[in-house]
Order: structure tokens, then C-alpha cells, then sequence
């Protein structure tokens, strides 16, 4: 199975300030289609994760442009530039490229 | 707007079974693959299991883990999604999520707590 490896796990941040999260592949995430399927999900203590930015780059709709992705092959990296009080929970990235699919072990963002 | 509204979660006991179910709507069910997934009290997520859509024979794909044990399936005349769970382990005690979306993992439901203990 694919593994992926966060780093950090704890990331504590002030308000306004720009933060990177890691995302390391076992495998590359290069689909014979052409697509990276590697997304990043934000888990809000108490809610459902939600779908931040979807095959490594692609803003989903409605979500702040403050967020950005970028990577390929093997690494893959989460930018929040700015960071706002509402954006304080758990940060995900999973990858669709090979079954099974598998979630990064979390990124713990808090608001110092 | 879509909605995914997860049903049927609750105490069982070990080697016992339970079916939960996902409602969707706000979009063309038939069209989407659906998707499980789960978590662990305190812990990260793990995908279950994944159904593709009728052009695709609704194949069916599932971690490791639960290969055997669970069964997922659909109903595209109700928008129902359902996942059979037998043989449950205490390990399988989670919060049970239905997903969907293009990416897999678009839209969530808000969940439903299945807890394995004697």
C-alpha cells in the first residue's frame, strides 16, 4: 500500500502567518491517465473533513484562495498563506492513484 | 445542495453484524462512485470501501482490513448507498463516513458512530 508521510504532525501558527505542511508518497502518484490524484482534506475539531484542494493543485470551490498545493511525483506540499482563526484542525492529504487509497496520518494546525 | 445523510450506527457486539446506510441527494447519484470511510475515536481516517457506478459494473473495491467482512452496495433508484458489516471486531468501532465527489472525497456526510463491544 501507498504511504504517506506528513510532517509536521503540530504545527503551531500566529494569525497572518504563512505555514507549509509535507506530504511524502512511498510511490509516485503519477497515474497512467496523466492526473495526480493527491487531495487535502481540513478536519475541524467536531466536523466532517472537508475537501480543501483537490488533485494537488485545484482549488475546490468556495474555499479561500489563501490555500494552495503544489508537488508532484512523490512530494506534495499544503501552503496557507495567512493563516486565519477559523482554519485550526487537522490537515489531511489522501491519494486516489493506487488502491487502496490512503490518508496521510494529520497535521495538527492550532492558533497560538 | 448536496447532502450525504448517513443512518443505522449503534453498540453490537463482537462477530455480530449491522448494515448502515447513506442517503444522497443534490446530485446524480448514478453517476457518482460512492465511497466509506472511517475513523477511529482519536485517531486518522481510513478508507473502507468504494462502489463504482453501473457503466462500470458497479465494481467494488475494500482496504484490506475489512475484505471479507464487508460488503458494500447501492441502489440507484433510491440514492442509497449501504455498507454490511459481519463479523465485526472491536477494531472496527469508528465513525462511519459516506463520501462522494469527483475526487472521492468532495462531499462527506456527517457521519454515524458504530461501536464494537461486548
Amino acid at each position: 500500500d501507498v504511504v504517506l508521510t506528513q510532517t509536521p504532525p503540530t504545527l503551531s501558527a500566529t494569525i497572518g502567518q504563512s505555514v507549509s505542511i509535507s506530504c511524502r508518497s512511498s510511490q509516485s502518484l503519477l497515474h497512467s491517465n496523466g492526473n495526480t490524484y493527491l487531495h487535502w482534506l481540513l478536519q475541524r475539531p467536531g466536523q466532517s473533513p472537508q475537501l480543501l484542494i483537490y488533485l494537488v493543485s485545484r482549488l475546490e470551490s468556495g474555499v479561500p484562495n489563501r490555500f494552495s498545493g503544489s508537488g508532484s511525483g512523490t512530494d506534495f506540499t499544503l501552503k496557507i498563506s495567512g493563516v486565519e482563526a477559523e482554519d485550526l484542525g487537522v490537515y489531511y492529504c489522501v491519494q486516489g492513484t493506487h488502491a487502496p487509497f490512503t490518508f496521510g496520518s494529520g497535521t495538527k494546525l492550532e492558533i497560538k | 445542495a448536496v447532502q450525504l445523510v448517513e443512518s443505522g450506527g449503534g453498540l453490537v457486539q463482537p462477530k455480530e453484524s449491522l448494515k448502515i446506510s447513506c442517503a444522497a441527494s443534490g446530485f446524480t447519484f448514478s453517476n457518482a462512485a460512492m465511497y466509506w470511510v472511517r475513523q477511529a475515536p482519536g485517531k486518522g481516517l481510513e478508507w473502507v470501501a468504494r462502489i463504482r457506478t453501473k457503466p462500470n459494473n458497479y465494481a467494488t473495491y475494500y482496504a484490506d482490513s475489512v475484505k471479507g467482512r464487508f460488503t458494500i452496495s447501492r441502489d440507484d433508484s433510491k440514492s442509497m448507498v449501504y455498507l454490511q458489516m459481519d463479523n465485526l471486531k472491536t477494531e472496527d468501532t469508528a465513525m462511519y463516513y459516506c463520501t462522494a465527489g469527483r475526487s472521492g472525497f468532495d462531499y462527506w456526510g456527517q457521519g454515524v458512530m458504530v461501536t464494537v463491544s461486548s
